[in-house]
């Protein structure tokens, strides 16, 4: 069974820029989350979509928004870039249903800011 | 505001002894717990969960126990390996699992031949 699928691994961009993240959940999972991970830090929530409806929101600014297509794919969008904005960003997959199931990550895509 | 908190930046375990890390959390609703396991240059990965209506969930070397007075959980590995090296997440939810997941900043575990 195919996992998570997050393109590209790796981008570099300067300030000022904007970025595309993509992100492909496992077949049938319908919960697709974004996570910011910065050195030293944990896993920073960024937004939670299901069934192409944004469904939970982090404490991020304006600039990071997403959306969710009906195969469940999802892309995160930066606009504005800023050299904060450096991290690993991971995407995860769940079921979505109301029950106890577990998130499966992506490698993440690596971004990095000039 | 650390809603989970792993205290312990690093760990190092001799080979075959009994690895044993740990997470606090604040928050009472929080009823869904969860350990990933992260190599570099990889994503986490899904390693065991539990919910609040357990104390204790099993799955081979891997051990969860849950202390809701105290609000703690614990992972014990027995017996350690050297590919269990890595830097492992603790992670809560309220609501059966339904809302964000809220990540402890990780224990980096190094198991020593």
């Amino acid at each position: 069974k195919a996992g998570v699928t997050q393109t590209p691994r790796y981008l570099i961009k300067t300030r000022g820029q904007q970025v595309t993240l993509s992100c492909s959940p496992i077949s049938g999972h319908r919960s697709v989350s974004w996570y910011q991970q910065t050195p030293g830090q944990g896993l920073q929530f960024l937004f939670e979509y299901f069934s192409e409806t944004q469904r939970n929101k982090g404490n991020f600014p304006g600039r990071f928004s997403g959306r969710q297509f009906s195969n469940s794919r999802s892309e995160m969008n930066v606009s504005t870039l800023e050299l904060g904005d450096s991290a690993l960003y991971l995407c995860a997959s769940s079921l979505g249903g109301y029950s106890n199931q577990p998130q499966h990550f992506g490698d993440g895509t690596r971004l990095s800011i000039l | 505001d650390q809603q989970v908190k792993q205290n312990s930046p690093s760990l190092s375990v001799q080979e075959g002894r009994i690895s044993i890390l740990n997470c606090d959390y604040t928050n009472s609703m929080f009823d869904y717990f969860l350990w990933y396991k992260k190599y570099p240059a990889e994503g986490p990965t899904f390693l065991i969960s539990i919910s609040s209506i357990k104390d204790k969930n099993e799955d081979g070397r891997f051990t969860v126990f849950l202390n809701k007075s105290a609000k703690h959980l614990s992972l014990h590995i027995v017996p350690s390996q050297p590919g269990d090296s890595a830097v492992y997440f603790c992670a809560a939810s309220a609501s059966g699992g339904n809302t964000p997941l809220v990540f402890g900043k990780g224990t980096r575990l190094s198991v020593i031949a």
